[in-house]
């Protein structure tokens, strides 16, 4: 099974602020890798799916980039709504995998 | 508006068996690769299974702590997406959500609200 190793799990940031998060696969996933963003008591939403094609409806202060076995979900200036728990997912091979999740608080 | 709605959670004693719904609405049930991924109060997210379309025949593939437990089904004629779970253990006490894929898999594009179940004694 291929396994994804999110970093940090947790990070404060104050809102204008800039957000990177990391996703490491355990072996490469040709891109095949989507981000959810999920707020409290509410179903995840896709943000990102083949590691940099936005959604639509995601505002673009959200991107994805990486490759082989390094992703990453940047928020450029962070608003108050984009407080939440972040997962990556890849969608290369069965079974299907997540990220353990990064919690982004307001400083 | 594509909408995705679980039904069939509650409480089972563990060994017991459940079967979840989703019912679909809003697009063509049969065209779309289905999910089922499950969350436990304050954990992570975690992907049961997921159905393949119509046109695949409707094939499964499984996470292993599920396989041989939970069975994914759909019924294009009701729209709707099964999650059969038997033997049911306490760690698959967890809000179950089921999602939308695209025509020839993909991501989860479209998420329930989700449905809780409880294995408890």
């Amino acid at each position: 099974d291929i396994q994804l190793t999110q970093s940090p799990s947790f990070l404060s940031a104050s809102v204008g602020g800039r957000v990177t998060i990391t996703c490491r696969t355990s072996q490469g996933i040709n891109n095949y890798l989507a981000w959810y963003q999920q707020k409290p008591g509410n179903s995840p939403k896709l943000l990102i799916y083949a590691a940099s094609t936005l959604q639509s409806g995601v505002p673009s202060r959200f991107s994805g980039s990486g490759s082989g076995t390094e992703f990453t979900l940047t928020i450029s200036s962070l608003q108050p709504e984009d407080f939440a728990t972040y997962y990556c997912q890849q969608l290369n091979s069965y079974p299907l995998t997540f990220g353990g999740g990064t919690k982004v608080e307001i400083k | 508006e594509v909408q995705l709605v679980e039904s069939g959670g509650g409480l089972v004693q563990p060994g017991g068996s459940l079967r979840l719904s989703c019912t679909a609405s809003g697009f063509t049930f049969s065209d779309h690769y289905m999910d089922w991924v499950r969350q436990a109060a304050g954990k992570g997210l975690e992907w049961v299974g997921r159905i393949r379309n119509k046109a695949e025949g409707f094939t499964t593939e499984y996470a292993a702590s599920v396989k041989g437990r939970f069975t994914i089904s759909g019924d294009d004629l009701k729209n709707s997406l099964y999650l059969q779970m038997n033997n049911l253990k306490t760690d698959d006490t967890a809000v179950y959500y089921c999602c939308r894929a695209g025509r020839v898999g993909g991501p989860s594009g479209y998420w329930g609200q989700g449905t809780l179940v409880t294995v408890s004694s």
